[in-house]
């Protein structure tokens, strides 16, 4: 069965530094998600993407944090000065035709820690 | 806005127990769609249904059952004869109707525990 892939699993960084957590969404899907989950609280959106640019993006989208889609398979975000309350679990998921008129699938996450 | 309302922050049955989990939502939208995941302590989010606001009726899938009620706004979640794999936090979860992207609403969760 098709599903969401990430990489890393977990990433440790320090405060300050650039990351970029990366995602494969299902390959014929054409929405694509970033939500993430500060631990033990609710899953929030980031951001949508879809036909190469920024459908929607929340309030926590703020400058530090852009999204690209550099080859035909991979969708990735970048947080460009990490802080402290960047720590977080990082959802990636796709959908073929937006979320409501089909589900969205998520992959199993990304466990970043800022430290 | 959109909102959704997931009252239970933690609920614990016995094994093979019927447990149902409540959902509350808020949108002024008249056509949405509601959604039900799980996460198991794996982490990963895990979908399990998806329902257009026009149909009402209930769903039933294996021990899983699911009971909207537009008049109430609520949208609860019921599982029968609970096993310990059905342990995990439970979102409640809302998108607008609307062409392109949307996004998700999730609720705060639900932490379901089931003692063998």
């Amino acid at each position: 069965e098709p599903e969401v892939t990430q990489t890393p699993s977990h990433q440790v960084t320090q405060m300050g530094q650039e990351v970029i957590l990366r995602c494969v969404p299902i390959s014929n899907h054409l929405y694509f998600y970033w939500y993430r989950q500060i631990l033990g609280q609710k899953v929030e959106f980031l951001v949508s993407f879809y036909n190469n640019e920024i459908s929607e993006k929340s309030e926590i989208f703020d400058d530090q944090f852009s999204v690209e889609r550099p080859d035909g398979s991979n969708f990735t975000l970048k947080i460009r000065s990490t802080k402290l309350e960047d720590s977080a679990m990082y959802f990636c998921a796709s959908s073929d035709k937006g979320v409501g008129r089909t589900e969205a699938f998520f992959g199993q996450g990304t466990r970043l820690t800022v430290v | 806005a959109q909102k959704v309302t997931q009252a239970q922050t933690e609920i614990s049955v016995v094994e093979k127990e019927d447990v149902t989990l409540d959902c509350v939502y808020e949108t002024r939208d008249t056509t949405y769609y509601l959604f039900w995941y799980k996460q198991p302590p794996s982490g990963e989010l895990v979908f399990l249904i998806r329902r257009n606001s026009f149909d009402e009726q209930n769903e039933i899938s294996g021990r899983y059952s699911w009971n909207f009620q537009k008049s109430t706004s609520s949208f609860n979640f019921t599982i029968t004869a609970s096993q310990v794999v059905d342990s995990a936090v439970y979102f409640c979860a809302l998108s607008r109707h609307q062409t392109g992207a949307n996004n998700l609403f999730f609720g705060t969760g639900t932490r379901l525990t089931v003692i063998p």
